[in-house]
């Protein structure tokens, strides 16, 4: 079965600084996909990023990109450039080509950016 | 309207009463979930609509009865629920079900608070 663990419940960043949150799983699988999920007091959770497993490269949306360390199992959302629209709670996710879209979520990172 | 769209937004309920949440998508999927987030706990999945066809039930006690007349709508029917079912209901869709390019890639609705006395 995966897991995915992340560590940090709450964290706070200054706007226009730059923030790091961190995730860990655990799988056996050796073909799969890691993502991030934002969401915001809207409660409307949002795809920020994904990774495929198979690419070396770590993916960038805008001001958002991952540290995708696969030995380690480790997947990382540095937020670059802070926004305050950027407070949320931040979902780390996980699913193979056989779970699909059923993926299996960790529990969560509040991240609130200060004025 | 676009998107994934769920009503009711909060929901307070009795144990004896029944209730149904529903949830729309008017993005073309084939695949529509249920999801429970409850406060400082992982997202659980419940429920996997495939084509109206449900393809996974992840051992959700029976007071909770999904429904899925159509690709477009799912519903969630609830009856005789407990305090501890207490939390927001999640609805998403996405192209399908299994992997490929477009796997895990969800489009979420802004859930059902539900409240449970």
């Amino acid at each position: 079965a995966q897991t995915v663990t992340q560590s940090q419940p709450e964290m706070s960043v200054q706007e226009a600084e730059t923030v790091t949150l961190s995730c860990t799983y655990d799988t056996s699988e050796n073909n799969y996909y890691l993502f991030w999920y934002k969401q915001p007091p809207s409660r409307q959770m949002i795809l920020v990023i994904r990774q495929e497993a198979y690419k070396q490269q770590n993916a960038t949306e805008n001001r958002f990109s991952v540290n995708f360390q696969k030995a380690a199992k480790s997947f990382s959302l540095k937020i670059s450039d802070s926004q305050l629209g950027d407070t949320a709670m931040y979902f780390c996710a996980f699913g193979t080509e056989t779970s699909g879209s059923r993926l299996t979520f960790g529990e969560g990172t509040q991240l609130t950016v200060n004025p | 309207e676009t998107g994934v769209t769920q009503t009711p937004r909060h929901l307070v309920m009795g144990m004896t009463n029944k209730k149904s949440l529903k949830c729309e998508q008017h993005l073309g999927h084939n695949a529509m979930y249920w999801y429970k987030q409850s406060a400082k706990k992982p997202l659980e999945l419940m429920f996997v609509y495939n084509f109206k066809e449900q393809t996974e039930n992840n051992s959700v006690p029976s007071r909770f009865s999904p429904e899925c007349p159509n690709s477009s709508h799912l519903f969630l029917h609830l009856h005789t629920l407990q305090p501890e079912d207490s939390a927001l209901y999640l609805c998403a869709s996405s192209q399908s079900p299994s992997g490929g390019q477009g796997a895990g890639k969800l489009f979420f609705g802004s859930g059902t608070q539900l409240s449970v006395l």
